[in-house]
């Protein structure tokens, strides 16, 4: 089954404009990490920001900020004041800590594409 | 402090030769990820270690892979015989702790198998 689901294959943003990347999750434990990495055309896996299952409030890195919606099971990344170099692959990722045998692995939703125009 | 390492950065090979790639963690991390991106399947997580010890393999592929990491500072990935679909870039991760931290990558191997 389909851990985490990013549904926007690719999106668009004008410079200097808010972009939101969506992600949802699926888990049935109650303790879970969400995070956020970003992977741009040099290959590299750049880590963003992260959200605790049991955080009350939203995380936000810099212009970074996580839209943590528990009930739902979203965990959407929100990009302020967006810049050329944001350019980018986004990957939305969870940690989970189930009951059983693979506490702590760490799965990826398929990616979304952003792309700044000036 | 060093991230984490991984070699080479680029292989190509023949089919049917044997691949071994190579990564050194961030000293003192206990937790390993190997992934394997490509554009078809995207980022698949083939096998994790904690404190050494394998946790969860059902990502690798088949009997063709394996992965060992006989200490906390080594972990290897190995194919053989290695075949053209497996050409991909393979990322390994560290992590401290076991979900409340983020796992930092290596620059990643860029495998071609011709």
């Amino acid at each position: 089954a389909q851990k985490i689901t990013q549904t926007q294959p690719g999106m668009f943003v004008q410079e200097k404009e808010a972009v939101t990347l969506d992600c949802t999750y699926d888990t049935s434990d109650p303790s879970y990490g969400l995070f956020w990495y970003k992977q741009p055309s040099s290959g590299e896996m750049i880590f963003l920001i992260y959200q605790g299952s049991y955080d009350q409030q939203n995380a936000t890195e810099g212009r970074y900020s996580l839209n943590f919606q528990k009930a739902r099971k979203s965990a959407n990344l929100v990009i302020s004041a967006s810049q050329l170099g944001d350019s980018a692959m986004y990957f939305c990722a969870m940690r989970e800590v189930p009951g059983g045998t693979s506490y702590g692995k760490l799965t990826f939703g398929q990616g979304t594409i952003l792309t700044v125009h000036p | 402090d060093a991230g984490v390492i991984q070699s080479p950065r680029h292989e190509v090979t023949e089919m049917g030769q044997e691949v071994t790639l190579r990564c050194k963690p961030i000293s003192g991390h206990n937790s390993l990820f190997w992934y394997r991106q490509t554009m078809m399947r995207g980022l698949e997580l083939l096998i994790y270690f904690n404190n050494n010890v394998p946790i969860d393999d059902s990502g690798m592929p088949e009997d063709r892979f394996s992965a060992k990491m006989p200490n906390a500072s080594f972990s290897t990935l190995k194919i053989q015989p290695s075949e053209p679909r497996d050409s991909a870039v393979y990322f390994c991760a560290s992590s401290l702790g076991l979900f409340n931290t983020e796992a930092f990558f290596g620059q990643g191997t860029r495998l071609t198998v011709v």
